[in-house]
């Protein structure tokens, strides 16, 4: 059974910091692993995908990992900002397009 | 232009009535999706949809229909709407394989009374 976990479920740092975010997955057959972020009433932004043949993407001050033989993801995020306030959630995909997703983690970044 | 877009954002109704949502994409997907997000922030899958043809159905009562008219739309009609419905409901869509991104709608916000 295909499950992804996402530890803390709430993060609180100064701003300025660089901080990680995990996500687990038990299944490891996984095609890719997607990281998103969602502002209080809105939609999921897409920030980073890692197709299974990758190891890491990078977007600006993101940069994501994925390591499939031990089932994690990380999101590496340098010098936060009080604008990265969001909830963070992973994503696996698994065959016949089945995207499973994790419960988030809830950063706060305090100016 | 926005590229997932969900109509209406806000839906207030009474219990037993039947309520619709309408999904559209510009992207060019050939699969797109429903999830239901609950009060606990957590994002389900209900339907998946590859050209027109219905490929996952998770555990949803069947007052939930979805209904696919062409590959760029996807619209979910609700019938007999309970409190446990009360929800946001996102429409998604994504090409098939390795390289699919998800793409979200902003949300529809159920709230059954």
């Amino acid at each position: 059974k295909q499950e992804v976990t996402q530890i803390p479920a709430a993060l609180s740092v100064p701003e300025g910091e660089n901080l990680v975010l995990n996500c687990s997955f038990t299944d490891s057959a996984i095609y890719n692993l997607q990281w998103f972020r969602q502002d209080p009433g809105k939609g999921l932004t897409s920030l980073l995908l890692i197709q299974s043949s990758q190891r890491e993407q990078t977007s600006g001050r993101l940069n994501a990992s994925l390591d499939k033989s031990s089932g994690r993801s990380t999101l590496y995020i340098a010098a936060s900002q009080p604008g990265d306030s969001a909830t963070y959630l992973c994503a696996a995909l698994y065959n016949f397009n089945k995207f499973y997703f994790g419960s988030g983690t809830k950063l706060n970044v305090k100016p | 232009d926005t590229a997932v877009s969900q109509t209406p954002k806000y839906l207030v109704t009474q219990m037993g009535n039947d309520k619709s949502i309408k999904c559209e994409q510009n992207l060019g997907h050939d699969t797109m999706y429903w999830y239901k997000q609950d009060s606990k922030k957590f994002l389900k899958i209900m339907f998946s949809y590859n050209n027109k043809e219905l490929i996952i159905n998770e555990t949803v009562p069947n007052r939930f229909s979805p209904k696919s008219p062409d590959k760029a739309h996807l619209n979910l009609h609700i019938n007999s709407l309970e409190l446990g419905d009360s929800a946001v409901y996102f429409c998604a869509s994504s090409f098939t394989g390795e390289s699919g991104e998800l793409f979200f709608g902003e949300g529809s916000r159920l709230t059954v009374l």
